[in-house]
């Protein structure tokens, strides 16, 4: 069965220095992958995603940027980190299901705070 | 572009009893898929149920239904029996064959015992 981790699971930083956070996903070949942002008691917005090694879309110009150095793999990353980016990050990953459409599964999810 | 729209920013139950959650979404695509998503308080984000758009039934999975209705572009979910462990944030989401997700802001729905 397909399992995705995340990690580190909750990560304190202060303003300015840098990010990395981690998905990897397990059980599956050639998943699109996607990082979403979810602010407190708010919605889930779309921040990249991917279609395959090396591909990566962004929905939202920011300082984030994302990369796929593997193909189970998907790393979100900034260089200097702001207030505005703390929140619950969440890794997903989607598979043509049934042969017609496709759904998502998504990670545990990791609990950014910038102080 | 895609939008979701969840009107309901919170609502309550009776344990037992049903709650229908409502969804629209707006989109000049045909050929898309809709889903309904759980959040509980840990925060993992669990599929609940899926409907195709080219499916006139609507989807059922146990106590879990929806009502599609295509030309209103609407998409609310049921839930019959509710149960405590029902209680959580449910996002109501739009799929397009282009691999991209757009998701609603989220109801917060507890069931009370």
């Amino acid at each position: 069965s397909q399992t995705i981790h995340q990690w580190p699971a909750t990560l304190v930083q202060p303003v300015g220095s840098p990010l990395s956070l981690e998905c990897t996903v397990e059980g599956t070949s050639n998943p699109n992958l996607y990082w979403y942002r979810q602010a407190a008691g708010r919605g889930l917005q779309l921040l990249f995603y991917s279609v395959g090694i090396g591909q990566i879309s962004s929905e939202v110009p920011q300082n984030l940027s994302a990369s796929r150095p593997q193909d189970r793999q998907f790393i979100l990353s900034s260089k200097k980190l702001l207030l505005s980016d703390s929140g619950f990050y969440l890794c997903a990953w989607s598979v043509r299901s049934q042969g017609t459409y496709y759904e998502q599964y998504f990670g545990p999810g990791t609990r950014l705070t910038v102080t | 572009a895609q939008t979701v729209t969840q009107s309901q920013p919170e609502m309550s139950v009776q344990e037992a009893e049903t709650v229908t959650l409502s969804c629209t979404y707006d989109t000049s695509e045909n050929n898309y898929y809709l889903f309904w998503y759980k959040q509980p308080p840990s925060r993992q984000m669990i599929l609940v149920i899926r409907q195709e758009a080219y499916k006139q039934q609507n989807a059922t999975e146990n106590r879990f239904s929806v009502n599609f209705q295509k030309a209103a572009k609407s998409f609310s979910l049921k839930i019959s029996d509710s149960q405590l462990g029902d209680t959580a944030m449910y996002f109501c989401a739009f799929g397009n064959t282009g691999n991209q997700f757009y998701f609603g802001t989220g109801t917060s729905l507890t069931v009370i015992p």
